[in-house]
């Protein structure tokens, strides 16, 4: 079975642009996590998705949306991009609804804003 | 708010011997624990997890202990290895909350 794969899995964007970046789960898996992670913050929890809604909700500013579609593939996007925001977004995906389930993790997309 | 930390920041260890990383979580509510394993350039994989019903499981070389009483997770491997060289997370959550993530520990391998 094949793992969570993220695309792309390198962009370079500049201040004030937006970006989207996209994951599709592990086979069968419903619910997707996205994460953040940078040297200084560790793995910061940005949102949940199951079943097309959004079920839990990290501290970001409303510039980090996200979706996902009916099957199961996810996207985040990132507006008015600050330099802050460079970092490696994580997307790790679940089988179930229940926060308790084993999640798996993609590669990662790595953003460098300049 | 509630935390996941780590004792130690770095840790090297001889190649075959014993490793210990540990973990203090502060949120007594928590009743599942993960141990990730982040190597350079990929995102975290799983090790092995503990449901707050247990206080040991073990695994292929490694062992995750709980302490409820004093909020402690630890994680063992046995026999280290060059391949075991990378950054370990733990991770707690309760119910249907999000997983919450310790800073990290990095763990060198000395051949």
């Amino acid at each position: 079975k094949a793992g969570v794969t993220q695309t792309p899995r390198y962009l370079i964007k500049t201040r004030g642009q937006q970006v989207t970046l996209s994951c599709s789960p592990i086979s069968g898996h419903r619910s997707v996590s996205w994460y953040q992670q940078t040297p200084g913050q560790g793995l910061q929890f940005l949102f949940e998705y199951f079943s097309e809604t959004q079920r839990n909700k990290g501290n970001f500013p409303g510039r980090f949306s996200g979706r996902q579609f009916s099957n199961s593939r996810s996207e985040m996007n990132v507006s008015t991009l600050e330099l802050g925001d460079s970092a490696l977004y994580l997307c790790a995906s679940t089988p179930g609804a229940r926060g308790t389930d084993t999640q798996y993790f993609g590669p990662g997309t790595r953003l460098t804003v300049l | 708010g509630e935390s996941v930390g780590l004792h130690l920041p770095t840790l090297s260890v001889q190649e075959g011997d014993n490793s210990i990383i540990n973990c203090a979580y502060s949120n007594s509510a928590s009743d599942y624990f993960i141990w990730y394993k982040q190597e350079s350039g990929k995102g975290p994989q799983f090790i092995i997890d503990i449901r707050s019903n247990m206080d040991k499981r073990q695994g292929q070389r490694v062992t995750v202990l709980l302490n409820k009483t004093v909020k402690h997770l630890s994680l063992q491997i046995a026999a280290t290895q060059p391949g075991d060289s990378a950054v370990y997370f733990c991770a707690e959550t309760f119910g249907n909350e999000k997983l919450t993530f310790g800073t990290g520990t990095r763990l060198t391998i000395i051949p």
